[in-house]
């Protein structure tokens, strides 16, 4: 069954410090998404892209974060300076055209010391 | 305040003991309710999409049903390996999910 596969697993970075979050989306689909989860919280909306531009974001996503289509199969959140406050699991996400369902990569613990 | 609320917090069944998890939501235009299953550290785990009030899924010993103002995931005879933590979702406007804070379930044998 596809799904959307996320690297790395894990990531320990120093603030301050770029880091690169990437996915693949399921191929079929057209719609990506990135959410984060700091630990114990809820599941919260980062951005969502379409049509190689961004279609809506909250307002955690600021001017720090990036995302980018580099190529037909990767999907890439970019942090450009990470703060503490930035530890969180971050999920990718995907979904096909027409289709209301979001299937949800297994997720980057990323670790900001 | 809280567009999707889930109750109980947390809750603790024996194998084989029927329970339903709640999930109450305050947005209008719904365009979609959503359960997912999340395991300790992993991601969500879609499980059912309901667009209309009136509207059941089922699968295997889950079943959700949608009313206007909330939805239950009903659990019949759980096992151990039901334990998980279950999220509701919603989406109203534009294409984000609010997610609810979850119900966690143990299931003990």
């Amino acid at each position: 069954e596809p799904e959307v596969t996320q690297t790395p697993s894990h990531q320990v970075t120093q603030m301050g410090q770029e880091v690169i979050l990437r996915c693949v989306p399921i191929s079929n689909h057209l719609y990506f998404y990135w959410y984060r989860q700091i630990l114990g919280q809820k599941v919260e909306f980062l951005v969502s892209f379409y049509n190689n531009e961004i279609s809506e974001k909250s307002e955690i996503f600021d001017d720090q974060f990036s995302v980018e289509r580099p190529d037909g199969s990767n999907f890439t959140l970019k942090i450009r300076s990470t703060k503490l406050e930035d530890s969180a699991m971050y999920f990718c996400a995907s979904s096909e055209e027409g289709r209301q369902t979001q299937y949800f990569g297994p997720g980057t613990r990323l670790l900001v010391l | 305040e809280d567009q999707v609320t889930q109750s109980p917090e947390a809750l603790r069944l024996q194998e084989g003991e029927s329970s339903s998890l709640n999930c109450s939501y305050t947005v209008s235009g719904l365009r979609g309710l959503f359960w997912y299953r999340q395991d300790p550290g992993k991601g969500p785990e879609f499980l059912f999409t309901l667009y209309s009030a009136g509207e059941e899924k089922e699968k295997e010993r889950l079943k959700a049903t949608l009313t206007k103002k909330e939805s239950f995931l009903h659990i019949t005879a759980p096992k151990p390996e039901d334990s998980a933590t279950y999220l509701c979702a919603v989406l109203q406007a534009g294409t984000a999910l609010i997610f609810g804070k979850g119900t966690t379930l143990s299931v003990s044998s």
